[in-house]
């Protein structure tokens, strides 16, 4: 299986302020994705990181508030812009990755929990 | 637009069969997802499933898909209670690059 790190694991920040998360996989990917876990709740994809391109929003989210980067193949970061306590969410990165000529799996990292004062 | 539904809990006894159903609606799914997710933790892919399977048995795992009625179960034998967990289930749209959709996830509990 694959190996996806975050950090920071856990933050508590104030209101006004942002924070960048990091995401590193074990092996080069073509795909990287952000999801958003509000407490309680399932996933929601938050973008999709392009490598060498700009990331691939899903409604409701902009790139003004969640600006992500992805400068190579094994490496991402999404930051949260100006937070609000509405944000206070775990934030996951995930990966997928081919085994094979047909087999695609997806991967997620152990998540950032966050909480907005 | 794209749905995945689950009952949200589920209790059973030690050394039980559990069983956790899904239902999606988008018929062009490619893989279908089953991951754990433990208090305070990331998700575990527990297992996949591609659309043109019936079954597929990994260890004390097994998922059925009935693909008529867009219907995923996946079934753990001799349920313990570190199996205690939420578990969804998450379809891959192949119309949008893959995208996922997961359900609500169904809380099981596993009680001695």
């Amino acid at each position: 299986s694959a190996v996806i790190s975050q950090k920071p694991s856990r933050d508590i920040c104030q209101r006004g302020t942002s924070l960048t998360i990091q995401c590193q996989v074990d092996s080069q990917v073509t795909m990287m994705f952000w999801y958003r876990q509000q407490p309680g709740q399932s996933l929601t994809l938050i973008a999709t990181a392009n490598q060498g391109s700009e990331a691939t929003y899903e409604s409701g989210f902009v790139i003004d508030k969640f600006p992500i980067s992805r400068p190579n193949l094994t490496f991402s970061t999404l930051t949260v812009s100006n937070m609000s306590p509405e944000d206070s969410s775990i934030y996951l990165c995930s990966a997928r990755y081919y085994e094979g000529k047909i087999q695609e799996t997806q991967y997620f990292g152990p998540g950032t929990r966050l909480l907005v004062l | 637009g794209e749905d995945v539904e689950q009952s949200l809990f589920l209790s059973v006894r030690e050394g039980d069969s559990s069983v956790i159903n899904c239902t999606y609606t988008d018929s062009s799914s490619t893989y279908l997802y089953w991951y754990k997710q433990e208090p305070g933790a990331g998700l575990q892919l527990l297992t996949y499933i591609f659309s043109n399977m019936d079954m597929k048995q990994d260890q004390r795992l097994t998922v059925l898909l009935n693909k008529k009625d867009k219907h995923l179960s996946l079934r753990i034998a001799d349920t313990q209670t570190g199996d205690s967990a939420i578990y969804f289930c998450a379809e891959s749209l192949y119309n949008q690059g893959g995208k996922l959709i997961f359900g609500q996830g169904t809380e099981l509990s596993v009680k001695p």
